[in-house]
């Protein structure tokens, strides 16, 4: 099984800052790496597919690169309503995983 | 716009079998475009894939999980459903289905989750 690693697992920043969360696999996944948000009570949110490409509708202060192990999610310049947690899934292999998470929170 | 809506039990006695479904409306399940998977969310924690089915049929479990589940797909009703048996307190969570795109594999669209919990 492939195992994701996310770091940090909290951040604390401000409105405006530049923020980058990485993910890591255990092996290599190729570009098959996806970014989810998610908001209390709330169902997940597809940010970025196939390690760089922006869902319709996301805004493009979200950006992810890496291929291979090594992944990231960078949020440009933080938005009140980007304050959530954020998850990679892999989608090379089954059982596909998730890493365990980043919760973006205010400073 | 594709929506899907998860239902069954909220409360499920240890031991017995937890059965969830997954209605999906404004697109065809049938389609060979994607696949149709249950991921689940304990309290406070992260993400769990349990499984998904092809319209096909084919399935894949997590083998964490895959003595224990079964998901198939109806359809003729839109319908994909999810059976965990034997549950215990562990497998009290949120649990949502997804739609997967075949090629990629990431999930665009997601139930809004049913909270199921095992207790007597």
């Amino acid at each position: 099984d492939i195992q994701m690693t996310q770091s940090p697992s909290s951040l604390s920043a401000s409105v405006g800052d530049r923020v980058t969360i990485t993910c890591r696999a255990s092996q290599s996944i190729s570009s098959y790496l996806n970014w989810y948000q998610q908001k209390p009570g709330k169902a997940p949110k597809l940010l970025i597919y196939a390690a760089s490409s922006l869902q319709s509708g996301v805004p493009s202060r979200f950006s992810g690169s890496g291929s291979g192990t090594d992944f990231t999610l960078t949020i440009s310049s933080l938005q009140p309503e980007d304050f959530a947690t954020y998850y990679c899934q892999q989608s090379y292999s089954t059982p596909q995983s998730f890493g365990q998470g980043t919760k973006l929170e205010i400073k | 716009q594709v929506q899907l809506q998860e239902s069954g039990p909220g409360l499920v006695k240890p031991s017995q079998t937890l059965s969830l479904t997954c209605t999906v409306s404004g697109g065809s399940i049938s389609s060979g475009s994607y696949y149709w998977s249950w991921i689940r969310q304990p309290a406070g924690k992260g993400l769990e894939w349990i499984g998904r089915i092809y319209t096909s049929g084919s399935t894949n479990y997590n083998p964490s999980l895959k003595s224990r589940v079964t998901i198939s797909v109806d359809t003729s009703k839109n319908q994909f459903s999810l059976k965990l048996s034997s549950v215990t307190a562990a497998d009290t969570a949120v649990y949502y289905c997804a739609r997967g795109i075949v090629l990629t594999g990431y999930y665009d669209y997601w139930g809004q989750g049913t909270l199921v919990t095992v207790s007597s």
